[in-house]
């Protein structure tokens, strides 16, 4: 299965600031996907990241509050911009990683976020 | 009602016990199953996978489907206090399909 690495892996900040957050993957995949995993709560998937087009975000998410690069088919970026309190969170890069059709998701380790 | 559903716990068991873990869910579409587990401050690990109906065993786990009752439940066998984490259902309809999360139910397995 693929291996996952994401940077920082916590990170404190102020309210108003923005954070990028970064996800690599050791082999190339096509589909990656970004989480939020709020206290207490399960996954929230925010959007999907494929290398070559525009991320596509689900009901709640947008754009301008969460800009997603996908460079190359190894890295993804997440933005989390004009951050408030509600944005902490853990959140989580995936792929899928699909060797025998299986269509399974693995994760990484996550990043922890505290906005003050 | 919610699309899947997880008891959030926590269960605490005895080491050793057998520990029986369900998911419920209403989309009758529902056919790639998975369970993740998930240690505190770190990411969903892929414990299993089932497509479709059926029973799937991989050493003291098995995970079981019942697609009639549209319910999903992972088995831990001899548990041990390592498996103590929090478990994550997930489910799609299509092969591609964003998957949905159940809450997780907490599970600690006590010396």
């Amino acid at each position: 299965s693929a291996v996952i690495s994401q940077k920082p892996s916590r990170d404190i900040c102020q309210r108003g600031t923005s954070l990028t957050i970064q996800c690599q993957v050791d082999s190339q995949v096509t589909m990656m996907f970004w989480y939020r995993q709020q206290p207490g709560q399960s996954l929230t998937l925010i959007a999907t990241a494929n290398q070559g087009s525009e991320a596509t975000y689900e009901s709640g998410f947008v754009i301008d509050k969460f800009p997603i690069s996908r460079p190359n088919l190894t890295f993804s970026t997440l933005t989390v911009s004009n951050m408030s309190p509600e944005d902490s969170s853990i959140y989580l890069c995936s792929v899928e990683d699909d060797p025998l059709g299986t269509d399974t998701q693995y994760f990484g380790p996550g990043t922890r976020l505290t906005v003050l | 009602q919610k699309e899947v559903e997880q008891d959030p716990g926590p269960l605490s068991v005895p080491e050793g016990a057998i520990v029986s873990l369900n998911c419920t869910y209403s989309n009758s579409a529902f056919q790639y199953f998975m369970w993740y587990r998930q240690y505190s401050r770190k990411g969903p690990e892929l414990l299993m996978y089932t497509y479709s109906s059926g029973n799937k065993e991989d050493g003291r786990f098995t995970a079981q489907v019942d697609k009639s009752s549209k319910y999903i439940s992972l088995f831990i066998r001899d548990s041990q206090p390592s498996d103590s984490a929090t478990y994550l259902c997930a489910m799609s309809a299509w092969y591609g399909q964003n998957f949905v999360f159940g809450p997780g139910t907490r599970l600690s397995v006590l010396p």
